[in-house]
C-alpha cells in the first residue's frame, strides 16, 4: 500500500521568508502528485498538480517539484505571507489499480506577521 | 459554477445515535467520493461512486456505515450507531470521470463530534 509522509508536521516562519515543505511516497507507480491547501474548518483547495512525466509546476509564489524515481516532492513558497497560514497536504494518484488518491498527514504552516 | 456542497457543516450527537451527511457534487461530475479525515491526518477514502454504482467501498466499515447515490447525483453517508471514534471530518469530492487525470474537487466537509 502506498505510504505518503510529510515533513515537518508543523512549521512557523516569520513573514517574508522562503520555505520548503517535503513530501515522500513509497510506491513510485504514480500518475500524478497534487498539493492541496486546507484552512481550518474548510475543505481542500488544489494548489498544484504535477503529472508523473513532469519535473515541476509553478503558480505565482508556489513551485512544486517532483522526483518520481526517488519518491519525493517539494513545495516551495516564496516570500511567505500571513495569509499562507494553513495545512498543506500532498496526495499521489496511483497509475495502477483504482487510481485512488493517497494523502500525506500534512504540514501545518504558520506565518508570523 | 457551484462547488461541491455538503450539509450539515457541523454535527454533534451522542454515541449510539444515527447520523447522516449529504453531498451534492459539481454538476456533470459522474464520480463521487466520500473521505474520512481524522484530526491531524490526511483524508482516507471510504467509498467511490461511478454514477449510482459503488465501485470501491473496501474501506467502508459496513457494520455501521452505509452510503447511497440513488440517482447518480447527490449522495448520503450514514452512520448507525455512531461511536466515539467516529468523531472526524467527513469530506465529499467529485470528478468528471474515473481513471487517470480525474482531478477531484472537495467540499467543505462535515465535522462530526460524538459525545
Amino acid at each position: 500500500k502506498q505510504e505518503v509522509t510529510q515533513i515537518p508536521a508543523a512549521l512557523s516562519v516569520p513573514e517574508g521568508e522562503n520555505l520548503v515543505l517535503n513530501c515522500s511516497f513509497t510506491d513510485s507507480a504514480i500518475y500524478n502528485l497534487q498539493w492541496f491547501r486546507q484552512d481550518p474548518g474548510k475543505g481542500l483547495t488544489s494548489l498544484l498538480l504535477i503529472q508523473s512525466s513532469q519535473r515541476e509546476q509553478t503558480s505565482g509564489r508556489l513551485n512544486a517539484s517532483l522526483d518520481k524515481s526517488s519518491g519525493r516532492s517539494t513545495l516551495y513558497i516564496a516570500a511567505s505571507q500571513p495569509g499562507d497560514s494553513a495545512t498543506y497536504l500532498c496526495a499521489v494518484q496511483m497509475s495502477t489499480g483504482a487510481n485512488n488518491l493517497f494523502f500525506g498527514t500534512g504540514t501545518r504552516l504558520t506565518v508570523i506577521p | 459554477e457551484a462547488g461541491v456542497v455538503q450539509s450539515p457543516r457541523y454535527k454533534i450527537i451522542e454515541k449510539k445515535q444515527p447520523v447522516a451527511f449529504w453531498c451534492n457534487p459539481i454538476s456533470g461530475h459522474n464520480t463521487l467520493y466520500w473521505y474520512l479525515q481524522n484530526l491531524g491526518q490526511g483524508p482516507e477514502l471510504l467509498i467511490r461512486y461511478e454514477n449510482e454504482e459503488a465501485v470501491d467501498d473496501s474501506q467502508l466499515p459496513k457494520d455501521r456505515f452505509s452510503a447511497e447515490r440513488l440517482k447518480g447525483v447527490d449522495s448520503t453517508l450514514k452512520i448507525q450507531p455512531a461511536e466515539l471514534g467516529d468523531s472526524a471530518v467527513y469530506l465529499c469530492a467529485s470528478s468528471r470521470g474515473q481513471g487517470l487525470y480525474n482531478e477531484q474537487f472537495f467540499g467543505p466537509g462535515t465535522r462530526l463530534t460524538v459525545l
